[in-house]
């Protein structure tokens, strides 16, 4: 079936230090990818997607690339902020399973100062 | 615009009692969805309703029942409530401008004694 599997975490990294977040998925079409971003006690919010092949979604400093080889669409940041602290979710929506998210278990990072 | 509401955002239950969880919307929405989340599982969606008038089940509908009341509101309810089902709760919207984005609601906290 559709899955999508995150890294794991937790991830814990200081201040202005380089993020990957990785990001592989499962799919029997084209889907399109998103990065969902939940700070505590907080609902999730698009961080940024990327609808079709090499396609780069970006927002805040965060990017991510759709690579249909690899089936990742790794999340990177180039400099970490202290308020970038939250969990991060990788997700997909099929064409064929209309529009259903299919989410994976989330990554939880901690930035220190 | 409010964006997506959920009340309430906290709830203490005992074994076997029932409630609903309110949803609504004024993003003109025409898909919502209720997913629930638990640690390490990232987000499970347990009903969701495509259109005005339809609801469908998710990947863990099991003693959930689910309206779709009117294009804004799409409520969620525990019949008979068991310890299992304590998590929290997240409602969404896509369609509308929003043709390929999810907006999440803040959450309900649901605890079952």
């Amino acid at each position: 079936g559709n899955s999508v599997t995150q890294m794991e975490g937790p991830v814990t990294l200081s201040e202005e230090a380089f993020l990957t977040i990785n990001c592989t998925y499962t799919a029997t079409g084209y889907p399109s990818l998103f990065w969902y971003v939940q700070y505590p006690g907080e609902g999730l919010q698009l961080l940024l997607k990327a609808t079709k092949a090499d396609d780069k979604g970006s927002n805040k400093g965060f990017e991510a690339t759709y690579r249909k080889e690899t089936t990742s669409f790794h999340l990177e940041k180039g400099s970490v902020q202290v308020s970038d602290s939250a969990v991060y979710f990788c997700a997909h929506r099929e064409v064929t399973s209309g529009s259903r998210l299919t989410f994976g278990e989330g990554t939880q990072l901690t930035v220190n100062p | 615009n409010a964006g997506v509401t959920q009340t309430p955002k906290f709830q203490v239950l005992k074994t076997g009692q029932s409630m609903t969880l309110q949803c609504a919307q004024d993003m003109n929405h025409n898909s919502m969805y209720w997913y629930r989340q638990d640690p390490g599982m990232g987000l499970r969606l347990i009903y969701y309703s495509a259109s005005e008038g339809t609801t469908d089940k998710g990947e863990v509908p099991n003693g959930y029942n689910v309206s779709r009341l009117n294009k804004r509101e799409f409520s969620l309810r525990l019949e008979s409530a068991a310890p299992s089902q304590t998590s929290v709760y997240f409602c969404a919207g896509r369609g509308g401008k929003s043709a390929d984005t999810q907006y999440f609601g803040p959450g309900t906290r649901l605890t079952v004694l």
